[in-house]
């Protein structure tokens, strides 16, 4: 079946820090990509997607490309802020399986001044 | 504001009570879903239902049922609450193609 692993966190930086939040996925077919972000309190948002191989999903100064080869999708941002400390979750759709996601657990960001 | 709305927040439930978690949306989708959040776990999904008049079960439907009488509500009911169904439940919405999902802000249940 289809699977998604994240890096475990909680990932503490300092601001202004390069992120890296990695990403590997499990599954048939040719999934669609997502990464989604949760705010303390709130549902989960989506901030960026990819849905087929070397695609570039981007939003807000965060990027994630599709590498089929290494079946990853890696989000990452030059330069965080404190105000991106949340819970990011990597997530994949499945071909034919309509919008049913599969998420990883999350990795909590924090982002110290 | 257009969105999905969830009901109630929060709720502290005694084991073997009947609960039901209302979702509302008003953006006309398709497909609505519920996805119960645990930590370590991440957010798996209870049921689905991708168009009114349907559904379908997810990877976790034991002891929950939905009904989707219209578009625009999606309630999971607990039949027999027990302690292991302590969670964060999120509905969510979407159109039927490769759009993606919008969640409401969730709702606490604790089960003692």
């Amino acid at each position: 079946g289809n699977s998604v692993t994240q890096m475990e966190g909680p990932v503490t930086l300092s601001e202004e820090a390069f992120l890296t939040i990695n990403c590997t996925y499990t599954a048939t077919g040719y999934p669609s990509l997502f990464w989604y972000v949760q705010y303390p309190g709130e549902g989960l948002q989506l901030l960026l997607k990819a849905t087929k191989a070397d695609d570039k999903g981007s939003n807000k100064g965060f990027e994630a490309t599709y590498r089929k080869e290494t079946t990853s999708f890696h989000l990452e941002k030059g330069s965080v802020q404190v105000s991106d400390s949340a819970v990011y979750f990597c997530a994949l759709s499945s071909t034919g399986g309509g919008n049913k996601l599969t998420f990883g657990t999350g990795t909590q960001l924090k982002v110290e001044l | 504001i257009a969105g999905i709305t969830q009901a109630p927040t929060s709720q502290i439930l005694a084991a073997g009570r009947r609960m039901t978690l209302r979702c509302t949306q008003d953006m006309r989708h398709n497909a609505m879903y519920w996805y119960r959040q645990d930590l370590g776990l991440g957010l798996r999904l209870i049921h689905y239902s991708n168009t009114a008049g349907t559904t379908g079960k997810g990877e976790v439907p034991d002891g929950y049922s939905v009904s989707r009488a219209n578009t625009d509500d999606f309630p999971l009911t607990l039949a027999s609450a027990v302690p292991s169904q302590t969670s964060v439940y999120f509905c969510a919405s979407s159109d039927f193609t490769n759009s993606p999902l919008h969640f409401g802000n969730g709702t606490r249940l604790t089960v003692t």
